[in-house]
């Protein structure tokens, strides 16, 4: 069984402040997606890398994907308090019988303060 | 609409009845999944279906869980007998081949009294 494990499990932070949030598995991924969850509501996505050490910039968003693609991060600069949500990774295995799955980690959820 | 569209948004019901969730997909979306969601928790995968093929039913956690897709199109989601810790909420998701992104529908929010 693939495990994507997410961490922090909750974050509660100021207007303002940067914040990390991490998704690691022993597992290599041919493609990891980030979604965010807003309550009531199904996840939207947010990204998608693919390549191993791949950076991607969504305005404040900048998400990785490890050079082993085994583990990726999500990084938000000046947190505003719209980006209040529920994060959650997933990644995807090409071929054999997980083809089409989706490992889904257990989502962060983010509390901005304003 | 052009989303994924579940119904309905709300059931309660009383243990031990059966429910039956229903999922409208993006047209033209082959792959389908059912995922239930705890609160505040990530996705648990229930099944998924991909065209034609037998669909992969290896997240259904018992035999009161059953789903089926008609062609490329409506899925049903069943719970038979229904218990407490049934409550929660099931997506369903859309893409137009497996591996590619999945595109959610709001969600049935399930509840078990």
């Amino acid at each position: 069984t693939q495990l994507l494990e997410q961490s922090p499990q909750f974050l509660s932070i100021q207007e303002g402040e940067n914040l990390t949030v991490y998704c690691n598995s022993s597992s290599v991924f041919s493609s990891l997606q980030w979604y965010r969850q807003e309550p009531g509501e199904g996840p939207v996505l947010l990204v998608t890398v693919v390549t191993g050490g791949e950076v991607k910039k969504l305005k404040r968003l900048t998400f990785q994907f490890g050079d082993a693609r085994k583990d990726s991060s999500l990084h938000i600069t000046a947190a505003q308090p719209g980006d209040t949500g529920l994060y959650l990774c997933a990644g995807a295995r090409a071929g054999g019988t997980s083809y089409g799955k989706l490992t889904f980690g257990q989502g962060t959820i983010l509390t901005v303060h304003p | 609409g052009a989303g994924v569209s579940q119904s309905p948004s709300n059931k309660v019901t009383e243990k031990g009845k059966d429910v039956e969730l229903r999922c409208d997909p993006i047209s033209g979306h082959t792959a389908l999944y059912w995922y239930r969601q705890r609160l505040g928790q990530g996705l648990e995968f229930l099944i998924y279906f991909q065209g034609n093929s037998a669909p992969d039913k290896s997240g259904l956690p018992s035999d009161r869980f059953s789903a089926e897709r008609t062609g490329e199109s409506v899925s049903t989601l069943t719970i038979q007998r229904t218990q407490q810790e049934d409550s929660a909420v099931y997506l369903c998701a859309s893409s137009l081949v497996g591996f590619q992104p999945q595109h959610f529908g709001d969600g049935t929010r399930l509840s078990i009294l």
